[in-house]
């Protein structure tokens, strides 16, 4: 089945800091999401991204569409400790219906 | 209100057991999800269902049935269950039109 490989597993950076992590696959898809997982809880989403090239914000989050349609990265700027969780993205290839693929995840702790 | 409730959260049992989950959502969505969270692997998808009667394998559907009663009830079942099997389970659901799926809080299994 499809890979998606997410990057780094784990950050533990200092509150205040920027935060990047990125995803990458081996096969187009039609579709990038990202989501939270709060400890305890389930994924929620974060940011959607449609087309190729998007480039798309939610308060502090921003997340880009890859041009070649393979890969998407999220940033975080100004941490704070509330953005500690599992940080997920899943992607929908062509032909696979609603199906999404999901990578590894990316834990981040932030030190107050 | 939760949107997408599911029961137990938590639940302990011993091999072989037959054990159910339960998902249920108030959200009116047709399509309904189930996956498997473990550590380092992201969301894997077990079985999925887009109406009442349409069950379809995902990714990791051997040991797992399913039952989609109503259009807001999706149950997975472990007919034997087997330590291997512990892990974090998922409920999801989203529109047919869109590729935003909501999830569930959570089930924590543990097979003994």
């Amino acid at each position: 089945g499809q890979q998606l490989n997410q990057s780094p597993q784990s950050m533990f950076i200092q509150e205040g800091e920027d935060v990047s992590m990125n995803c990458t696959s081996s096969s187009i898809f039609n579709t990038w999401l990202w989501y939270k997982q709060d400890p305890g809880e389930g994924p929620v989403l974060l940011i959607a991204l449609y087309k190729a090239g998007e480039l798309t914000s939610n308060g502090r989050l921003t997340a880009q569409f890859g041009i070649t349609r393979k890969d998407s990265f999220l940033n975080i700027s100004a941490s704070i400790p509330s953005d500690v969780g599992i940080y997920f993205c899943a992607g929908q290839g062509i032909n696979a219906g609603n199906m999404l693929t999901f990578g590894g995840g990316t834990r981040l702790m932030v030190k107050p | 209100d939760a949107d997408v409730t599911q029961t137990p959260r938590n639940r302990i049992t011993k091999t072989g057991k037959r054990i159910m989950l339960e998902c249920s959502q108030t959200k009116g969505h047709d399509r309904m999800y189930w996956y498997r969270q473990d550590p380092g692997l992201g969301l894997r998808l077990i079985y999925y269902s887009f109406d009442v009667k349409d069950i379809n394998k995902g990714e990791i559907s051997d040991g797992y049935s399913v039952s989609r009663q109503a259009q807001a009830k999706f149950s997975l079942s472990l007919e034997s269950a087997i330590p291997n099997q512990t892990a974090l389970y998922f409920c999801a659901t989203s529109w047919a039109e869109t590729d935003t799926q909501y999830f569930g809080p959570g089930t924590r299994l543990t097979v003994l």
